[in-house]
This record gives structure tokens, sequence and C-alpha cells, in this order.
């Protein structure tokens, strides 16, 4: 059963536009909510990350915005650029676990 | 910042022989890495967790037999891929949590094929 579902699984936007990712999950211990980039060929990067106890999140065009009663979480980047498209995971997490992600967004802007 | 390597990134290897990837936390101490498995245009599944100085827990479905994970140090954690097969090609990824902290730092990849 899959315990973090992402939306959509693919992404166009034009340059300078919003791309916005969501992502819901199931299991309410989770209390760590990151958001990674990866690049073809790379590992996970952590792009920017959440907990609970706040609704939003902001670092530079990144922002995440929390709904702890919805059990939603999205990702919005603003100002998109080429530089941007990559493909985007949704984790979420809590205690000693790992994460469990999302299956991933793959996302293109356009110029 | 948190620095995580992987080692190799590329391998290639024949049929019914094993490779050993390396993971290594270069400034931190890591009690705990943990091993994913990522196929082409897929997402990111946990194969274990590895604890410093204790067996490491296998998700369900992983053989621990074929995947051997070993985490003598700190900083160090490997993971050998026994009697590799070609179903076994895949996008190996390792990453760390600084102890203590919740925050993962992943490496850069071991891409293993298996001819």
């Amino acid at each position: 059963q899959q315990q973090v579902k992402q939306s959509p699984q693919s992404l166009i936007v034009q340059k300078g536009g919003i791309s916005i990712i969501n992502c819901a999950y199931e299991n309410t211990a989770f209390d760590y909510f990151p958001w990674y980039q990866q690049f073809p060929g790379k590992g996970p990067a952590l792009l920017i990350a959440i907990r609970p106890d706040v609704s939003e999140k902001k670092e530079g065009r990144f922002t995440i915005s929390f709904n702890k009663s919805a059990k939603q979480f999205s990702l919005h980047i603003m100002d998109s650029q080429p530089g941007d498209s990559a493909t985007y995971f949704c984790a979420a997490g809590g205690g000693a676990d790992g994460l469990t992600f999302g299956k991933g967004t793959h996302l293109i802007i356009q110029p | 910042g948190a620095v995580v390597s992987q080692h190799p990134s590329r391998v290639i290897c024949k049929s019914g022989t094993s490779v050993k990837i390396e993971c290594r936390s270069l400034d931190f101490q890591a009690t705990t890495m943990f091993w994913y498995r990522q196929f082409p245009k897929q997402s990111l599944m946990l194969m274990a967790t590895s604890n410093e100085g204790s067996k490491a827990t296998y998700e369900q479905g992983v053989e621990k037999d074929k995947f051997l994970i070993n985490h003598a140090s700190l900083t160090l954690s490997t993971l050998t891929v026994t009697s590799a097969h070609p179903e076994d090609s895949s996008f190996y990824i390792c990453s760390a949590r600084l102890s203590g902290a919740n925050v993962l730092t992943f490496g850069a990849g071991s891409r293993l094929t298996v001819l």
C-alpha cells in the first residue's frame, strides 16, 4: 500500500510560470516532509523540507505548503526556470525510519 | 554541509559475480544509513536500514542473503550484491542520517549493470 501519493506524474510549465506538485500521505506518525530534486544519473538532493508544526515554508523560489488536517503538502516553484527541469520527489518520514518517497514528478520548464 | 560519498559511481560486472558498493559520510557521523534502489524513471525504494554495529533491517521482499549490508563504523556502510544477475541491474543510492537529526543526505548513487 503506497503511503505517499504524488501528482502529477509529469508537468510542463512555461518559463516564468509557477510549478505546483502535490503529495498526500497516510501515516499520521510522519513528522518530516522533504522535497528532493534529482537530475538524470544523480542522487536526490534535498531541496526544502517542512515539519507539521508550520503550514508554510519558503526558501527563495521554492515554497512548501502543508495541510496537516488533510494530510497533504505541496511544492510551489515560482518563476520556474529551464534549470529547474528535473524529477522531483516528495517524501515523508518520522523517527528512526527511512523516508517513504512519492513516485516522482518529471518537470519540464519550456523556455 | 553534510556530504555522503558513494563508490563506485558505475560498475559493470558479469552475472554470478559479487559487487560491493561503499557509502561514506565524509564530515559527520552517521549511526543510521539507508540503502535505496531506483529503477529507470521510477521512485526510490527503501531496501534496508543499516545501523552501526548491528544487523541491518531489511524491507519486505528484499533478500538479505543477496544484498549484504555491513555498517562497521560510524562513517561507512557497504552493500554487497552477491551472485549478481541482470535483474539486479539498477541505480543503488545510499543516504545517511546525521546522529540526532532527522535530515537525510544522499549519495550520488551507484549504477550497477550486470551482463
